[in-house]
């Protein structure tokens, strides 16, 4: 069966701390993406990345980051001199290859307050 | 990036009352949207996955009889809730897959009176 844990419900940090949110995945494929999205308080999903199984490879864009280990079946997201605009609530999904259906499994959720 | 709309953003209304929420794809043809709906500070659960031409397959717990789903064209599908209640108050979000991408609407929050 797949799953997302997102094992951190929330995180306060103060303006430009650096910060790393925590995503650990189950699946039996050996072909699956997984995905970062934002959700701001006017709750659009704001999409940030895709990943899929067979690119291990680290991601860096602007002051976002991904670190995706398939041995420890983590795809953790750091986020470099946090701002203010970064507060939001921030889910990891996983979905798997073979179906094909598409379809998304979200982790609980992280909320992150950033303070001034 | 491939746009979703979804109408209305906001409904409100009485218990006993039917709601329907559209998801539109704008610039992209989908043949598969999802429903998802996201109680307060949860997270998204997916209710239903929505196939253009063909009836929705629904995730265990989700009453098929109460809430329909329609996918009548390749850029439409709509989201009935039948006798609303205010346990159904929620929020509902729709996407449309594109290759191996979804694109979420903006979500419609409803609440049942």
């Amino acid at each position: 069966a797949q799953k997302v844990t997102q094992a951190q419900t929330e995180i306060s940090v103060v303006e430009k701390e650096d910060v790393t949110l925590d995503c650990v995945y189950e699946t039996r494929d050996t072909t699956y993406y997984l995905f970062w999205y934002k959700q701001p308080p006017s709750g659009e999903l704001v999409f940030l990345i895709r990943r899929n199984s067979f690119d291990e490879q680290n991601e860096i864009s602007g002051r976002y980051s991904w670190n995706f280990q398939k041995s420890t079946s983590s795809f953790n997201f750091t986020i470099t001199a946090s701002q203010v605009v970064d507060s939001a609530v921030y889910f990891c999904a996983l979905s798997e290859g073979s179906s094909n259906t598409g379809k998304l499994i979200f982790g609980q959720g992280t909320t992150l307050q950033v303070k001034p | 990036g491939a746009v979703v709309s979804q109408h209305p953003s906001r409904v409100i209304c009485k218990s006993g009352t039917s709601v329907k929420i559209e998801c539109r794809s704008l610039d992209f043809q989908a043949t598969t949207m999802f429903w998802y709906r996201q109680f307060p500070k949860q997270s998204l659960m997916l209710m239903a996955t929505s196939n253009e031409g063909s009836k929705a397959t629904y995730e265990q717990g989700v009453e098929k009889d109460k809430f329909l789903i329609n996918h009548a064209s390749l850029t439409l599908s709509t989201l009935t809730v039948t006798s609303a209640h205010p346990e159904d108050s929620s929020f509902y979000i729709c996407s449309a897959r594109q290759v191996y991408e979804q694109f979420f609407g903006p979500g419609t929050r409803l609440t049942v009176l």
